[in-house]
């Protein structure tokens, strides 16, 4: 079975810095998606940012960015040039490629503040 | 132009009722979720549909039910409430072809929260 862990249960930066939010996961299969997802106090909850697996290169929108590194297991989302809007609680996630349920399964979620 | 929407947006109810969550979505997608974030805001998948079919249940007692009544709805009803059931109910949709085994990435609704007294 698939896991996803986030370590960092809160973070905080000062408004135009750049943070660096950890996640890893565990899983057998070899073609699989990783997201970002971020829920702001509004409760929605907001692609951030998508990853194929097996896309060598990292994806990238606009000021956020991950680090995959396939054989870690490790997602790694940065946010550069952090915004007060910023200010949330992301989830990463992870779904089988080839799956035919979608399940889209959660890491614990790590809260981010932005400060001013 | 809301891609997926959920109504009500907050429910608050006794134990013991029955209740319903609608979802719709004018995205064209042809799968549609069920979510629950508990408490501890943990995001757990609870039913998949594709083109009106169930594809999944996750150990999801009984008393709830899914209705899809088309492509484009998926509504959720719950019998006799308890106060566990209270968390926060999302819906998402996704282009999939779950027959082929293609998946794509979810677009959430705005979240339904039910509180059980």
């Amino acid at each position: 079975a698939q896991t996803v862990t986030q370590s960092q249960p809160e973070m905080s930066v000062q408004e135009a810095e750049t943070v660096t939010l950890s996640c890893t996961y565990d899983t057998s299969e070899s073609n699989y998606y990783l997201f970002w997802y971020k829920q702001p106090p509004s409760r929605q909850m907001i692609l951030v940012i998508r990853q194929e697996a097996y896309k060598q290169q990292n994806a990238t929108e606009n000021r956020f960015s991950v680090n995959f590194q396939k054989a870690a297991k490790s997602f790694s989302l940065k946010i550069s040039d952090s915004q007060l809007g910023d200010t949330a609680m992301y989830f990463c996630a992870f779904m089988k490629r080839w799956s035919n349920t979608g399940k889209l399964i959660f890491g614990q979620g790590t809260t981010l503040q932005v400060k001013p | 132009d809301t891609a997926v929407s959920q109504t009500p947006k907050y429910l608050v109810t006794q134990m013991g009722n029955d209740k319903s969550i609608k979802c719709e979505q004018n995205l064209g997608h042809d799968t549609m979720y069920w979510y629950k974030q508990d408490s501890k805001k943990f995001l757990k998948i609870m039913f998949s549909y594709n083109n009106k079919e169930l594809i999944i249940n996750e150990t999801v007692p009984n008393r709830f039910s899914p209705k899809s009544p088309d492509k484009a709805h998926l509504n959720l009803h719950i019998n006799s409430l308890e106060l566990g059931d209270s968390a926060v109910y999302f819906c998402a949709s996704s282009q999939n072809d779950l027959s082929g085994g293609s998946t794509d990435t979810q677009y959430f609704g705005p979240g339904t929260r039910l509180t059980v007294l």
